[in-house]
């Protein structure tokens, strides 16, 4: 079955400290990633997608990931969090253009200032 | 980018009551949305998928009785809590399909919060 599993549930980091969250997905054939943030309180926010191409994605407020196939994995990364990063950090994936997003179960980051 | 509103954002209601939350896509046409489920502290949890002009489809698991949803035009879709208990309070999200330079691509809502008391 298709599915997407975060293995973090909670991250605690002080500011400055790199960041990598981990994503594995479970799909057959193409799929296409997302990592979404959504902030205390407020609605989901696309940070980055990977649909083809070149696998190193950048997304904005400086994260990235980077689409390995050979490991199913999709990781979230930046170099040094601030204190305005705390947030739910979802990773999702869909198989293909038309089909539903699947959701993983989220991680919350939580920074120390 | 493309825009999707939800109306109400939040609504407080009685048990056995029902509740209708609107999504509508503002500046594009949208075949396509998608009603997502998110408890506190939890994951979004797809419900449904509807097409505009057919049925919905439910996931494993969702009572189609219970959430109503009916996607009439190309830019609105609504999900109807029917008969509302408090275990149906949580925020609901919905998601419409447009299309993002050579892709298709979900934009989401801003969520409706449902309370049941």
């Amino acid at each position: 079955a298709q599915s997407v599993s975060q293995h973090n549930h909670h991250v605690i980091l002080s500011e400055a400290a790199s960041l990598e969250l981990g994503c594995n997905y479970s799909y057959g054939g193409t799929v296409n990633l997302f990592w979404y943030v959504q902030y205390p309180g407020q609605h989901l926010q696309l940070l980055l997608k990977y649909f083809s191409g070149d696998p190193l994605v950048k997304g904005i407020k400086g994260f990235e990931a980077e689409f390995i196939k050979s490991k199913f994995s999709f990781n979230l990364r930046k170099p040094s969090v601030q204190w305005s990063d705390t947030a739910e950090y979802f990773c999702a994936g869909r198989g293909s253009s038309a089909s539903k997003i699947i959701f993983g179960s989220g991680t919350r980051l939580s920074i120390r200032p | 980018g493309a825009v999707v509103s939800q109306h109400p954002s939040r609504v407080i209601c009685k048990s056995g009551t029902s509740v209708k939350i609107e999504c509508r896509s503002l500046d594009f046409q949208a075949t396509t949305m998608f009603w997502y489920r998110q408890f506190p502290k939890q994951s979004l949890m797809l419900m449904a998928t509807s097409n505009e002009g057919s049925k919905a489809t439910y996931e494993q698991g969702v009572e189609k009785d219970k959430f109503l949803i009916n996607h009439a035009s190309l830019t609105l879709s609504t999900l109807t809590v029917t008969s509302a208990h408090p275990e149906d309070s949580s925020f609901y999200i919905c998601s419409a399909l447009g299309v993002a330079g050579d892709y298709n691509e979900q934009f989401f809502g801003p969520g409706t919060r449902l309370t049941v008391l």
